[in-house]
């Protein structure tokens, strides 16, 4: 089973800086990578897949890139908006789908 | 617009049996495979089904095999979650989520729906 290790834990930014979030695979996950925004009482909401692909309707602040296990989600500038918990997925052979542990965006 | 309506999420005792429903919406429904997660508040989501666009291929996480059963009615749009033998760490919010074709990926997730496991 591959494990995704998120970090920060926690990232405490303001409006308008850049966010940085990571997500390392235990084993490479090829491009079988995506990210999810989750906000209080709300679904997981698709950002990226296929590591740097934006999902419909989400703006081009975000981006994702890399490759094998290293995998990052950038937010360019943040919109008060983008202040959430950010998940990394894998889509594997088992279990079909695995999450991180999550990477709180909060406001600085 | 795709929308995607989970029910069914109430407390119920330990052992207890429940049946939750999802009911799609604006989009072809039997071109696509669908998934359960749950997830426990402040916890990452954790998938726990798959069903195939005819329903002939089930999966399921080693948590739930054996006491969860899915399967969907195409020609109602709907998927359902068949929760047997419920335990106190079944409690969560119940998920239904559609994979987007050719990535791999859960691309519409519904609202969700409460599952409090509880004597």
């Amino acid at each position: 089973e591959i494990v995704l290790t998120q970090s920060p834990v926690t990232l405490s930014l303001s409006p308008g800086e850049r966010a940085t979030l990571s997500c390392r695979a235990s084993q490479s996950v090829s491009t079988y990578l995506a990210w999810y925004q989750q906000k209080p009482g709300q679904a997981p909401r698709l950002l990226i897949y296929d590591v740097s692909n934006r999902a419909s309707g989400i703006p081009d602040r975000f981006s994702g890139s890399g490759s094998g296990t290293d995998f990052t989600l950038t937010i360019s500038s943040l919109e008060p908006e983008d202040f959430a918990v950010y998940y990394c997925q894998h889509r594997g052979d088992w279990p079909l789908y695995s999450f991180g542990q999550g990477t709180k965006l909060e406001i600085k | 617009e795709v929308q995607l309506v989970e029910s069914g999420g109430r407390l119920i005792q330990p052992g207890g049996s429940l049946r939750l429903s999802c009911a799609a919406s604006g989009f072809t429904f039997s071109h696509y495979t669908l998934n359960w997660v749950r997830q426990v508040p402040g916890r990452r989501p954790e998938w726990i089904s798959f069903i195939s666009r005819t329903g002939t291929a089930t999966y399921y996480a080693d948590s739930v095999k054996g006491r969860f059963t899915v399967s969907r009615d195409n020609a109602k749009n709907s998927v359902y979650l068949q929760m047997d033998s419920l335990r106190t760490e079944d409690t969560a919010i119940y998920f239904c989520a559609r994979d987007r074709v050719g990535s791999t990926a859960l691309d519409y997730w519904g609202q969700g729906t409460l599952v409090t496991v509880s004597s």
